[in-house]
């Protein structure tokens, strides 16, 4: 079936320095979708990117979708203790009752040291 | 925009007992509704789709009859998990989409303990 992996599952880093993690589908996707989990919250959405070989940038953060739409990556420059928690990449399919329905990475959890 | 409540936050139930989890949307109309069950460190493990006015869809494994879920209207889903037992203890959290969209905005989540 559709898979989405997620690399690396976990990543330390100091802050200041870069991260980046990546998404990598099985299928040729429409869209893929980023989104981030505080420690003890709830999943944000942060972006979605549709077309092929897009490139979104939001402050130190920057997503970029693949030619061929079925990778993917979050990249966040100088990272920053606010930066701390799970990314999840997620991509669109059905359901069996054809109703909309996301396939999610298992995440990479990001810890920053001050 | 787009806010998602959940209630309640934490709830603590006995063996055998049920319990209701609500989900609105507070400020669109959530044509979709998603309920995910989510272990510590682990990522997000649909349980079920719904749509407003129709059953809910479920996931492969997962008991319907056991975990109850009614989306009676466009701001509101309810998940029931019934005759619940420890190994139910997990965190639960809901999500909500708009007509034709693919984002999807999450509650805050439910923490339940069953002892």
């Amino acid at each position: 079936g559709q898979q989405v992996m997620q690399i690396p599952q976990y990543q330390h880093v100091q802050e200041g320095e870069d991260f980046t993690t990546y998404c990598n589908s099985s299928t040729t996707l429409s869209n893929i979708q980023w989104y981030k989990q505080r420690p003890g919250g709830h999943p944000v959405f942060l972006i979605q990117l549709v077309k092929s070989g897009e490139v979104k940038k939001q402050k130190r953060l920057t997503f970029q979708f693949g030619e061929a739409k079925k990778n993917s990556s979050l990249h966040i420059t100088a990272t920053q203790t606010t930066d701390v928690g799970t990314y999840f990449c997620a991509g669109p399919t059905y359901n069996a009752g054809n109703n909309r329905k996301l396939i999610w990475g298992l995440g990479t959890s990001l810890a920053v040291n001050p | 925009g787009a806010v998602v409540s959940q209630h309640p936050s934490w709830v603590i139930c006995k063996s055998g007992t049920s319990v209701k989890i609500e989900c609105r949307s507070l400020d669109f109309q959530a044509t979709t509704m998603f309920w995910y069950r989510q272990f510590p460190k682990q990522s997000l493990m649909l349980m079920a789709t719904s749509n407003e006015g129709s059953k809910a869809t479920y996931e492969q494994g997962v008991e319907k009859d056991k975990f109850l879920i009614n989306h009676a209207s466009l701001t509101l889903s309810t998940l029931t998990v019934t005759s619940a037992h420890p190994e139910d203890s997990s965190f639960y959290i809901c999500s909500a989409s708009e007509r034709k969209s693919w984002e999807q905005y999450f509650g805050p989540g439910t923490r339940l303990t069953v002892t």
